[in-house]
């Protein structure tokens, strides 16, 4: 079975500075999806970036940008110049392409903050 | 992506009742997924609903506590029965938007049991 680690229970960032949220997973297979979610206090759980396994590319969408690190199991989130409205619980997930019924597997998240 | 409305967002309940949660999608898909979400707890997956078969229930959930109904491509329901205050947490329902495995959630359902 698939783990995913999230050490971080909260953190808090200054606006307009650069955080990183780390994520770790546990896996013995090859072809695999990651994703990183936002859930802000409405509860909505909106995706903010994907990265496949096979890619060695670094996925980056605007001001979000990960760090895929295979072999070691990690995939830390990057958010560049910090807004107020990133304040959210950020929820790392994985999911196995071959006979993983499509399941996302989540880590318990990371409660950021961004401030004044 | 596919648009997701669920139903009702939150509800306060009698333990021993039953709710019904809705989720309708825009577009036709294939799975859809019914998550748990307890207090300050991170996402669990209850169970995957296929249309025309029987929803495939993770391990701890049961179809009697959580039965699921699919009865087309984009609708589906998920029961909470006999409830009791453990029950109480967020439930959502979420779908594979198509666009390389970018899964979109409903607004999740808040259930308060007393």
């Amino acid at each position: 079975a698939q783990t995913v680690t999230q050490s971080q229970p909260e953190m808090s960032v200054q606006e307009a500075e650069t955080v990183t949220l780390s994520c770790t997973y546990d896996t013995s297979e090859n072809n695999y999806y990651l994703f990183w979610y936002k859930q802000p206090p409405s509860r909505q759980m909106i995706l903010v970036i994907r990265q496949e396994a096979y890619k060695q590319q670094n996925a980056t969408e605007n001001r979000f940008s990960v760090n895929f690190q295979k072999a070691a199991k990690s995939f830390s989130l990057k958010i560049s110049d910090s807004q107020l409205g990133d304040t959210a619980m950020y929820f790392c997930a994985f999911m196995k392409l071959a006979g993983g019924g499509n399941k996302l597997t989540f880590g318990t998240g990371t409660q950021l903050k961004v401030e004044l | 992506s596919a648009v997701i409305s669920q139903k009702p967002s939150r509800d306060i309940c009698q333990r021993g009742t039953s709710l019904t949660i809705q989720c309708q999608v825009d577009s036709q898909v294939t799975m859809m997924f019914w998550y748990r979400q307890q207090p300050g707890q991170s996402l669990t997956l209850i169970a995957t609903a296929n249309q025309g078969s029987e929803a495939t229930y993770e391990s701890g959930f049961v179809i009697d506590k959580f039965p699921i109904s699919r009865p087309n491509l984009t609708f589906s329901t998920l029961t909470v029965s006999n409830m009791s205050p453990e029950d109480s947490s967020i439930y959502l329902c979420s779908v594979d938007s198509g666009k390389n495995y970018g899964y979109t959630f409903g607004s999740g359902t808040r259930l308060t049991v007393v």
